[in-house]
């Protein structure tokens, strides 16, 4: 199970936002030493896009202020400075298991 | 440029069957570089995997859903498909289809379709 905290975020322009995400089970494969878990950004009406993924490396093309950080079971993703643009909902993903499951979401709105 | 594309009916009826096919332009489903999936999310609500297919015709599903789940390849026409029977009303969604650039990974996405399960 993945569970994302908060459910939802307000925070202004310019400023940090940080969406935490908690596995039930460590995502790290000892045969890789790499987390299996990625992060995306659903905007309205469209599909995810992936931004991160073996927790830390960002998508081509995704931009800097993006960044995965955490291992095994506590994951989080920060915006260094918020963006109009980034109004979205954010999911973690895991895919150590075979189920792939996601975290419920998090809603992230300007303040 | 990797595009995918769903389409099938939009509205089921209860305990039919949902066919959906994905379309895939840019690269060739028969690559054995990507496994190909299908990813569903009800309205309002989060993201749920259904299943993946290999070039080589392995498949998964979810265990939630592996009972009732057929993924297929046609390499011919570059389409996977997706065929989910005995429907209710909980499996009214945007079905997505998308490639995993790495098991489990999805770095690319149709736009998706609502299918509507209803009578």
């Amino acid at each position: 199970v993945m569970t994302q905290s908060p459910d939802s975020l307000a925070v202004s322009l310019g400023e940090r936002a940080t969406i935490n995400c908690k596995s039930s089970q460590s995502v790290l494969y000892s045969s890789n030493n790499k987390n299996h878990l990625a992060w995306y950004q659903q905007k309205p009406g469209q599909p995810p896009k992936l931004l991160i993924y073996w927790a830390s490396t960002r998508e081509s093309g995704v931009p800097d202020r993006f960044s995965g950080s955490g291992s095994g079971t506590d994951f989080t993703l920060t915006i260094s400075s918020l963006q109009a643009e980034d109004v979205a909902v954010y999911y973690c993903q895991e895919y150590y298991s075979s189920s792939y499951t996601f975290g419920q979401g998090t809603k992230l709105e300007i303040k | 440029q990797v595009q995918l594309q769903e389409s099938g009916p939009g509205l089921v009826k209860p305990l039919e069957t949902l066919s959906l096919t994905c379309t895939v332009s840019g690269v060739s489903v028969s690559s054995p570089t990507y496994y190909w999936s299908w990813i569903r999310q009800p309205p309002g609500k989060g993201l749920e995997w259904i299943g993946y297919i290999y070039y080589s015709g392995g498949t998964n599903s979810s265990p939630s859903l592996k009972s009732r789940v057929t993924v297929s390849l046609d390499t011919s026409k570059n389409k996977l498909s997706l065929k989910l029977n005995s429907v209710t009303a909980a499996d009214t969604a945007v079905y997505y289809c998308a490639r995993e650039k790495y098991n489990g990974l999805f770095d690319s996405w149709g736009q998706g379709t609502l299918v509507t399960v209803s009578s």
